[in-house]
């Protein structure tokens, strides 16, 4: 079956911009993570959606990032306003179910502001 | 808070040879999970291998091996008969009912196999 898509792979864009990166997860998974890996380094939690439950926002570095997922599914992270130091890969995942189970990520999109 | 140390910022290994790539954590959570994940140049994160704390027995997928120590909480990866493929980045991660499901990651660890 298909695995956790992102689009787009890559995004160029000018400081000031807002953009807007989705995914798609695993069918039947219900939990959908986005996650931020900035140049050389590990990967920074952002947000958390599990089924109808409210998302844990606990990881968005600022409010100029926001997530939504619509209908349980498709996911979209949406950056205002964009900086230079926003520049990194975005990986979004996605599990069965929340807790102890494996997170199968997508390709990510390499975000670059300039 | 939970954090995952992982020292080795670089490893070489030879093809055919086995490697260690080494973990440690910290949780003050009774329940929690590790894995590790490889990350070629490409940048997909490939899942491996996943140990849960209340697993008895070291987790094994082909030649990837945990080495699972809880008292000392360190969860190291064993690559056994390592190929060139293996070369990438591999990330120790842990989740925890404590985190809302979220994966701390480590630095991670570049491995390069060599002939």
């Amino acid at each position: 079956g298909a695995g956790v898509s992102q689009s787009p792979s890559n995004k160029v864009t000018e400081k000031g911009k807002d953009v807007e990166l989705r995914c798609d997860p695993i069918s039947g998974h219900t939990a959908l993570y986005w996650y931020r890996q900035s140049l050389g380094q590990g990967l920074e939690f952002l947000i958390y959606f599990q089924g109808n439950s409210a998302p844990d926002k606990s990881g968005l570095p600022s409010d100029r990032f926001s997530a939504e997922r619509t209908g349980g599914s498709v996911s979209t992270l949406t950056i205002q306003r964009t900086q230079q130091e926003d520049s990194a890969v975005y990986l979004c995942a996605s599990s069965l179910r929340s807790s102890l189970y494996e997170q199968y990520f997508g390709p990510g999109t390499r975000l670059t502001v300039t | 808070a939970q954090k995952i140390t992982q020292t080795q910022p670089g490893m070489f290994v030879q093809e055919k040879e086995a490697v260690t790539l080494d973990c440690t954590y910290d949780t003050s959570d009774p329940s929690y999970g590790l894995f590790w994940y490889k990350q070629p140049s490409s940048g997909e994160m490939i899942f491996l291998i996943y140990q849960g704390s209340y697993d008895q027995q070291n987790a094994t997928e082909g030649r990837y091996s945990l080495n699972f120590q809880k008292a000392r909480k360190s969860a190291n990866l064993v690559i056994s008969a390592s190929q060139l493929g293996d070369s990438a980045m591999y990330f120790c991660a842990m989740i925890g009912p404590g985190t809302a499901s979220k994966l701390t990651f480590g630095t991670g660890t570049r491995l390069q196999v060599t002939l």
